[in-house]
């Protein structure tokens, strides 16, 4: 089946510094997501590539796709406290939608 | 927020009862998925639908059931929990399965099964 891996599954940071969370997929992607859940909260989606090697940001954030299609990763320029949640990346299958183990992310202010 | 909602939003249950959790939506849209979310795992995709009765089965369907019969509703059920089965429940629509298709997350549903 379908399996989308992510490391590290656990990151503490102090505030300022940057973070970054991986995405490795067994096969290649037509696609990949990126969700942020808050503490208790449900997974609200950020952002989606589709093109390989292609590069998106949003304010501080920064999303890659690999050229291959099978990985990507989330860069988080100067953390801040409000960047705390697990972050998760997730692929697209026939009908589905496949989510990785997610990193958790923490940030010491 | 889409309008999607989850019932109940807590739940504990005895081992060995049925459990039927429901997912309602007023965005009209085709797909409906549950997942469950426990430490270390992330989410888990247990069964999705593709429409009014197509559904199939996830990563972790064993001891779960789904149904859907309007394109509003989406109910998972446990036919006899077990402990195990102790998790919080997703449940997430989208529009489209293609590119360009964002998820949408209802609030959860926390079940405990003692």
């Amino acid at each position: 089946g379908q399996q989308v891996m992510q490391i590290p599954q656990y990151q503490h940071v102090q505030e300022g510094e940057d973070f970054t969370t991986y995405c490795n997929s067994s096969t290649t992607l037509s696609n990949i997501q990126w969700y942020k859940q808050r503490p208790g909260g449900h997974p609200v989606f950020l952002i989606q590539l589709v093109k390989s090697g292609e590069v998106k940001k949003q304010k501080r954030l920064t999303f890659q796709f690999g050229e291959a299609k099978k990985n990507s990763s989330l860069h988080i320029t100067a953390t801040q406290t409000t960047d705390v949640g697990t972050y998760f990346c997730a692929g697209s299958g026939a009908n589905n939608l496949f989510f990785g183990t997610g990193t958790r992310l923490t940030v010491i202010p | 927020d889409a309008g999607i909602t989850q019932s109940p939003r807590h739940k504990v249950t005895e081992t060995g009862t049925p459990v039927t959790l429901r997912c309602h939506q007023t965005e009209n849209h085709r797909y409906m998925y549950w997942y469950r979310q426990d430490p270390g795992h992330g989410l888990r995709l247990i069964h999705y639908s593709y429409g009014v009765k197509d559904t199939d089965k996830g990563e972790v369907s064993d001891g779960y059931s789904v149904s859907r019969s309007k394109t509003e509703d989406f109910l998972l059920t446990l036919e006899s929990a077990t402990s195990s089965q102790t998790s919080v429940y997703f449940c997430a629509i989208r529009s489209g399965a293609s590119t360009n298709t964002e998820a949408f997350f209802g609030q959860g549903t926390r079940l405990t099964v003692v």
